[in-house]
């Protein structure tokens, strides 16, 4: 059963490091997704990518974050420097354009 | 501005009686709509789906109304298994859109 994999699973930093999150996405698969998960949003849209090409990326801070897709079979989300709000779970999907997504397990970020 | 609403944080229900989760949308662009489950520790996954052109979906226990005049759908759970005690995610799209959801609905389902 094809999955969605994301590493790490948790990460604790300090505030002002540097922090990579990764994804792999279901193979065959031509649209990827950052979602983040809090209490109080629910889940948002951090940016998505079709075919590799970054579609749209207006959740995400512009100064802090950066996604990019290197390459089919890795997706990457990152934070310079790292805020205690940005402290959440962020997710990674991918799928089929049009059909439903398929989620990882995301990875929990804790800065302090 | 929220474009879709689940306006109940928490339902508790006892085993075997019917779960009615709800949510309302802003956008009448959208026209296909999901419902996705969430368990602690990992990521939302797809439950059931139903397109504009349809007014009910059915996959076993569950079952997905639409009311596009009253930009509402329901996931209806008969019956109800502790097992189903989740977080559900409504979720809307339109064309080749983002998934736009909710903020969620805990369902308790009590032996």
């Amino acid at each position: 059963d094809a999955r969605v994999t994301q590493t790490p699973r948790h990460k604790v930093t300090e505030m002002g490091q540097e922090v990579t999150m990764r994804c792999q996405p279901i193979l065959g698969h031509n649209t990827v997704f950052w979602y983040r998960q809090t209490m109080m949003q629910g889940l948002e849209l951090l940016a998505y990518f079709r075919n590799r090409a970054p579609l749209d990326d207006s959740g995400m801070p512009k100064d802090r974050f950066s996604a990019e897709m290197p390459d089919a079979t890795l997706a990457t989300l990152k934070i310079q420097p790292s805020e205690p709000r940005d402290s959440a779970v962020y997710f990674c999907a991918s799928g089929l354009e049009g059909g439903p997504l398929h989620f990882g397990n995301g990875t929990r970020l804790t800065v302090t | 501005d929220q474009q879709v609403k689940q306006n109940s944080p928490s339902l508790s229900v006892q085993e075997g009686r019917i779960s009615i989760l709800n949510c309302d949308y802003t956008n009448s662009m959208f026209d296909y709509f999901l419902w996705y489950k969430k368990y602690p520790a990992e990521g939302p996954t797809f439950l059931i789906s139903i397109s504009s052109i349809k007014d009910k979906n059915e996959d076993g226990r569950f079952t997905v109304f639409l009311n596009k005049s009253a930009k509402h759908l329901s996931l209806h759970i008969v019956p109800s298994q502790p097992g189903d005690s989740a977080v559900y995610f409504c979720a809307a799209m339109w064309g080749n859109t983002p998934l736009v959801f909710g903020k969620g609905t805990r369902l308790s389902v009590i032996a």
